[in-house]
This record gives structure tokens, sequence and C-alpha cells, in this order.
């Protein structure tokens, strides 16, 4: 089993849709938690940090379900720019990021 | 804000030759950075844990005599790519940590590096 599993998707939506993401992780030690985005032949780039309580950065929110061990993802009013891959991002001891597969978004006109 | 460069976005190399990219901390002082690799529609895997002032701890299946990964100083890391061949070929990047804490760490990456050897 993979530390940490995506859907890879696509998952191919209209603009002005909302779609969620969910991430499962198998470590129940990890100790924290980012979703990242990552455009076609570029690095990663922090999207959001995800706690426990849940956090919302416009458009944007997320989850952690530790008890589960899953987060999620939540994207309102998708715009064409949210085209991405999303990558469920877990940091274990020692800031040991293991990052997810990703999921790939595309948003359509 | 913080800022990680890695040089250079892009190297063709003959296979046998070796290849070395640069990862550099720009206003903040580093001492683990890491190092990974992305094969084409896969997700990043981390290669090696690279400490200022020490050896590099590597993953399992990565070859610390291949991958050479010095830290010489708290702003620079580099990876060099020995005798490289075609499936060698992928994406490269770095991240440094700032802070020294596991609350207060920021992780940064670098810009990525592609490779292609030929």
């Amino acid at each position: 089993r993979k530390e940490v599993e995506q859907d890879p998707g696509p998952f191919n939506v209209p603009e002005g849709a909302t779609v969620a993401f969910n991430c499962t992780y198998s470590n129940s030690a990890s100790q924290s938690f980012f979703w990242y985005r990552q455009d076609c032949r570029k690095e990663p780039k922090l999207l959001m940090s995800v706690y426990s309580s849940g956090n919302e950065d416009g458009r944007f929110t997320a989850q952690l379900n530790r008890a589960s061990q899953y987060i999620s993802l939540l994207i309102r009013d998708s715009k064409l720019s949210d085209s991405a891959t999303y990558l469920c991002v877990v940091n274990n001891a020692g800031n040991m990021l293991t990052f997810g597969g990703g999921t790939r978004l595309m948003v359509k006109p | 804000g913080a800022v990680v460069s890695q040089h250079p976005s892009r190297v063709i190399c003959k296979s046998g030759t070796s290849v070395k990219i640069e990862c550099r901390s720009l206003d903040f002082q580093a001492t683990t950075m890491f190092w990974y690799r992305q094969f084409p529609k896969q997700s990043l895997m981390l290669m090696a844990t690279s400490n200022e002032g020490s050896k590099a701890t590597y993953e399992q299946g990565v070859e610390k005599d291949k991958f050479l990964i010095n830290h010489a100083s708290l702003t620079l890391s580099t990876l060099t790519v020995t005798s490289a061949h075609p499936e060698d070929s992928s994406f490269y990047i770095c991240s440094a940590r700032e802070g020294s804490t596991i609350s207060g760490n920021t992780i940064y990456f670098g810009e990525g590096s592609w490779l292609t050897v030929v």
C-alpha cells in the first residue's frame, strides 16, 4: 500500500463547478499535511496547509480527518486557471515530505 | 519571501558523462535540503536528504555512488548524476527547509531541472 494515495483522475469539470479530491495516508504518526499544486513541467507550489479544524482560503477548503486518515480539498467555482495536478503531501518526522501521486484537474469552458 | 534557485533548468548531456545540478537558498540558511526525481506522469519521489556538513541520506533504491550529493554550505547543495544514462532522464527538483522546528518549518522548492541524456 502506498503511503499517500490519491485518485489520479483526470477530473474534467466545467467552469463554475465544485470539485472535491480526497487523499488517504497510511502513517498514523504523520504530523502535518498540505496540498500542493503542480502545473505541467513545473515545480510544486504550496496551495495550502491542512489543519484538523479545517481551513478555507478563498474558493479552496481543506479538511483533515485523523481518525480515518484522510485529507480532502474542495474547490468551489472552478476557474480555467485551476487546471493542474493537485498533490496531497504528508509531512512525517524530520520534515520528510511524502507525495501522493497527484490528482489531475481539467476545468473546461 | 524565501526563494530556492535551481540551476540549470534544462540540460542535455551525452550518455556516460556527468551532470551537476545546483540548488541554492537565496535568502535563508537551509540546514536540510531534499532532492526529488519525477518521471513523466508520476509523482515526486524523494531521492535523498542532504544535511549541511554531513553525508546525505539516500532513499532505498537510490545509488549513492551514482547520485553524488554535496551540501558544503548552508545555502548550496549539489546533485551530480555520474555516468548518466538515458534512463536517468527525468525532472530533478530540490527543496529546502527554512526554520529549525517542525512546527515552524516551511519547505520551498527549486524550479526544477530537466535532464535529458542522449
